[in-house]
């Protein structure tokens, strides 16, 4: 199974930083058709989680640009910019590039 | 406006069955794979199942291999998970999943599943 591992586990930010989590697998995420399916998705406090990223750096329907993603091969990185009272939550990596899909265990956001 | 609602959640002894459903409304059911991923309380997530559009084909890790089954009605524009034989270690909160080829789009509000006697 492709192990995905987070860092930090979690973080502490001030409104308006900026922060970038790491997402790392333990085999490429490459694809035989060429694409990578590397996503990162925030789980709010007492809600579902939501996709804000696929494909490594494509931002979802209705996802502010102060999300990016990128990286390649087994290294991604989430970049926040001006963070906000509601991107406070728990992020998760995930790979779709191989069975089992298999998620990171996450990175919690907080204020400091 | 894509919604997934579930349903069929509840308390369950060890051993025992429980079916989920799922009612998708808001987009083309028959043109998207779905899926079911799940998440212990205070834990991460872990895929559970996904199915392809027509329902031909479906994938499982192992840990669920030979106990659950995942099934849709694109008539009724439904999914399902089948849970048998069930174990301490099912006890989650199980997510219906919108499942573009890779990843997750959208997903229900959740439902609670607890093993236990």
């Amino acid at each position: 199974d492709v192990v995905m591992t987070q860092t930090p586990v979690s973080m502490s930010v001030s409104l308006g930083g900026q922060v970038s989590i790491s997402c790392r697998s333990s085999q490429s995420l490459v694809h035989n058709n060429g694409n990578t399916y590397l996503s990162w998705y925030i789980q709010k406090p007492s809600q579902s989680p939501q996709l804000l990223i696929y494909k490594v750096s494509n931002r979802f329907s209705g996802i502010s640009d102060r999300f990016s993603g990128s990286g390649s091969g087994t290294d991604f990185t989430l970049k926040i910019s001006r963070v906000e009272p509601d991107d406070l939550g728990v992020y998760y990596c995930g790979q779709g590039t191989q069975y089992p899909y298999t998620f990171g265990a996450g990175t919690k956001l907080e204020l400091k | 406006e894509v919604q997934l609602v579930e349903t069929g959640g509840g308390l369950v002894q060890p051993g025992r069955s429980l079916k989920l459903s799922c009612v998708a409304s808001g987009f083309t059911f028959n043109n998207y794979w779905m899926s079911w991923t799940r998440q212990a309380p205070g834990k991460g997530l872990e895929w559970v199942a996904s199915i392809t559009n027509s329902g031909g084909s479906t994938y499982y890790p192992d840990s669920v291999k030979g106990r659950f089954t995942i099934s849709r009605d694109n008539a009724q524009n439904t999914l399902y998970l089948q849970m048998n034989s069930l174990r301490s270690e099912d006890t989650a909160t199980y997510y219906c999943t919108k499942a573009p080829r890779g990843y997750f789009d959208y997903w229900g509000q959740g439902v609670m599943v607890t093993v236990s006697s």
